[in-house]
Formats: structure tokens, C-alpha cells, sequence
């Protein structure tokens, strides 16, 4: 079935730093969306992309929609402790009943 | 209350208990979910519910039965569960129905242990 490459699959990094991580895959999609899930709480909904090659922001948070259709960015900027936890990308296909593919998850830990 | 509430937020269950998870959407939503979320792996749709309908059963074994009264509850009953189906249980509401699940809000999630 279909499947999203999401990397890295944890972060360790110093407060400050920017982070990047990426979600691909060999089918195309035409949304995506990248969640974030804090320690006990359900996944919330950060960013959405809707179009080729679209660049969103989100606060200190930017997404891209790859040109290719067949990949997505996240990007977050000089982190903080808050920013701990665990990022889904998520893509739809529109012939595909609405159905949302997630991604694995990249794990985030920011050293204060 | 608001959002997506999920209900009971840890369960501990025997593999021969009988016990239900409960959803409840406070935000208007037509369409609802079950996900399986276990470490490292991608959420797994088990079922989605479009106007009390269920449009999916994504190949989940029969000891999970799901029940949607109406359009704000959503029900995961549990019955002579294994060790291997202990996860969080997440539920989610969309608007547009199950087709047009541009965005899905969630619960916190129903951490289940089967010993």
C-alpha cells in the first residue's frame, strides 16, 4: 500500500537550533498536512498545504508543499523547550476516498 | 467541553474483559474515526463513520467492535482483546464527511494496556 518516508525519525537538539525534517513518497498527493503531538495528548493539527510547491507559515514554523507533489517539508526555527514532541506528516490523495496516510513520526527533543 | 473528548484516558484490561471506549465531538462534525497508534509506527485507520454510517472497516479483527449512535458519539467496544493490541486509541471528527477529510481534529486518546 501506500507509504510516507518520514525523516529523520528523531532529533536531538540544542534550544536555538533550527530543525528540518521531510516526509516522501512514490505516489503523488494532492494535501498535506504535518501535526504535532505533545506527550499525552492526541495530534494537532500545525500546518495544511493544498498546492504544488505552496510555502505556509505557522509562526516560527514554515511547510512546503514539494513541487513534485511526492514530498513535503517542515522547518522550525529557532526551537524551544514547547517544541518537544512528535511530528506526523500526513498526505490525500483525492481518488483515494479521503483517506489520510500518516507518516511514522520524527521525535523531537530540544536540550534547554 | 470542546473538541474532541475521549474517554477513559487509561484503560488496564484481561484478555477475557468486555469494555468500551467512548467519543464524543463537540464541534459539528459529520464524520469520525478510530486510529491505533503504537511506538514508532504510522497511525492505522480502523474505521471511519460518515453521517452515523460506517464507510471503512480497514481489516480490523472482530474482538473491536465500533458503534456510532449518532453524530457527536462514537463507541470502541473491546472484547477478549491480546497483549499485542495494547496502543493509544485515537479518535478524530472532520467536517465534509469521510470523502472530504481535508483536516481531522483528535481526541487525546484511550491508552489501553491488555495483559
Amino acid at each position: 500500500g501506500q507509504q510516507l518516508n518520514q525523516s529523520p525519525q528523531s532529533m536531538f537538539i540544542q534550544e536555538g537550533e533550527d530543525v528540518s525534517m521531510n516526509c516522501t513518497s512514490s505516489s503523488i498527493f494532492n494535501t498535506w498536512l504535518w501535526y504535532k503531538q505533545e506527550p499525552g495528548e492526541g495530534p494537532v493539527l500545525l500546518i495544511a498545504l493544498y498546492k504544488a510547491g505552496e510555502l505556509t507559515s505557522n509562526g516560527r514554523l514554515t511547510a512546503q508543499f514539494g513541487i513534485t507533489r511526492k514530498d513535503s517539508f517542515l522547518n522550525i526555527s529557532a526551537s524551544i523547550p514547547s517544541d518537544v514532541g512528535i511530528y506526523f506528516c500526513a498526505g490525500r490523495r483525492d481518488n483515494q476516498g479521503g483517506k489520510l496516510i500518516f507518516g511514522q513520526g520524527t521525535e523531537l527533543s530540544v536540550k534547554p | 467541553e470542546t473538541g474532541v473528548t475521549q474517554t477513559p484516558r487509561h484503560l488496564v484490561m484481561g484478555m477475557t474483559n468486555k469494555k468500551s471506549l467512548k467519543c464524543e465531538q463537540h464541534l459539528g462534525h459529520n464524520a469520525m474515526y478510530w486510529y491505533k497508534q503504537s511506538a514508532k509506527k504510522p497511525l492505522e485507520l480502523m474505521f471511519v463513520y460518515s453521517l452515523e454510517e460506517r464507510v471503512e472497516n480497514n481489516s480490523v479483527p472482530s474482538r473491536f467492535s465500533p458503534e456510532c449512535p449518532n453524530s457527536s458519539h462514537l463507541f470502541l467496544h473491546l472484547h477478549t482483546l491480546q497483549p499485542e493490541d495494547s496502543a493509544l486509541y485515537l479518535c478524530a471528527s472532520s467536517q465534509g464527511g469521510a470523502s472530504g477529510a481535508n483536516v481531522l481534529t483528535f481526541g487525546a486518546g484511550s491508552r489501553l494496556t491488555v495483559l
